[in-house]
């Protein structure tokens, strides 16, 4: 069990780049979410995968925001024509029942 | 009102001191709890769940839970300096598409500062 993994660990973009970032689970866990975590706030829910079937996304999740998880495995969260606003801290969490597990994280800063 | 609510901080306590975090939450369908400890500019990391009304023990932490009053607590015994952080309290909550999904919501977080 090496824990959830995500990469990149850091990125800077200029708006109106796409960008694209992974996250690994840990390996056993069918259950996959997305959250996002901005300066002294909590991570706020933006989307969850059972398996390969993405079940539910946040009213947060806008148009530019899509996220898959192709054969259950690994999942990719890929922003379009970022925005000053997208700068925050995205986290990948997994979990086989109601605990999740959280990866470190990729910062996102768009200048 | 807030889904989950918790004191910002800081809160301040001397090394060997009990420090006391509290959590209150809105949705009285919330099944599941946990505290996460969040060092700065790092990831959430699980402190403790708890399901049931009462006391849960685990090392120097012991978490209660009031469902009826819909709050949460953690309480660190012997506080050390590498406890100071931010604690994140989470609730479960169920999918808008008719399942499970358990999503976590979040308070903001208490940063807790031990002093030497």
């Amino acid at each position: 069990d090496t824990g959830v993994s995500q990469n990149p660990r850091h990125k800077i973009t200029k708006r109106g780049q796409n960008v694209t970032f992974r996250c690994d689970p840990i390996s056993e866990h069918n259950r996959l979410y997305w959250y996002r975590q901005t300066l002294g706030q909590g991570p706020e829910f933006l989307t969850y995968f059972q398996n390969e079937a993405q079940l539910e996304k946040s009213r947060l999740l806008s148009d530019r925001f899509s996220a898959e998880r192709p054969k259950g495995s690994f999942s990719t969260l890929e922003i379009q024509r970022t925005e000053q606003g997208d700068s925050a801290m995205y986290l990948c969490a997994s979990s086989t029942k109601e605990t999740q597990y959280f990866g470190p994280g990729t910062r996102l800063l768009v200048l | 009102q807030k889904e989950v609510e918790q004191n910002s901080g800081p809160l301040s306590v001397p090394e060997g001191a009990i420090a006391s975090l509290n959590c209150t939450y809105s949705d009285r369908g919330s099944q599941s709890f946990f505290w996460y400890r969040q060092y700065s500019g790092k990831s959430p990391e699980l402190i403790m769940s708890i399901y049931s009304n009462g006391d849960k023990e685990d090392g120097r932490f012991t978490a209660q839970l009031n469902k009826a009053s819909q709050y949460v607590s953690l309480l660190i015994r012997d506080s050390q300096p590498s406890d100071s952080a931010t604690y994140l309290c989470a609730v479960n909550r169920d999918g808008n598409y008719g399942g499970a999904t358990n999503k976590l919501i979040f308070g903001t977080g208490t940063l807790l500062a031990v002093q030497p």
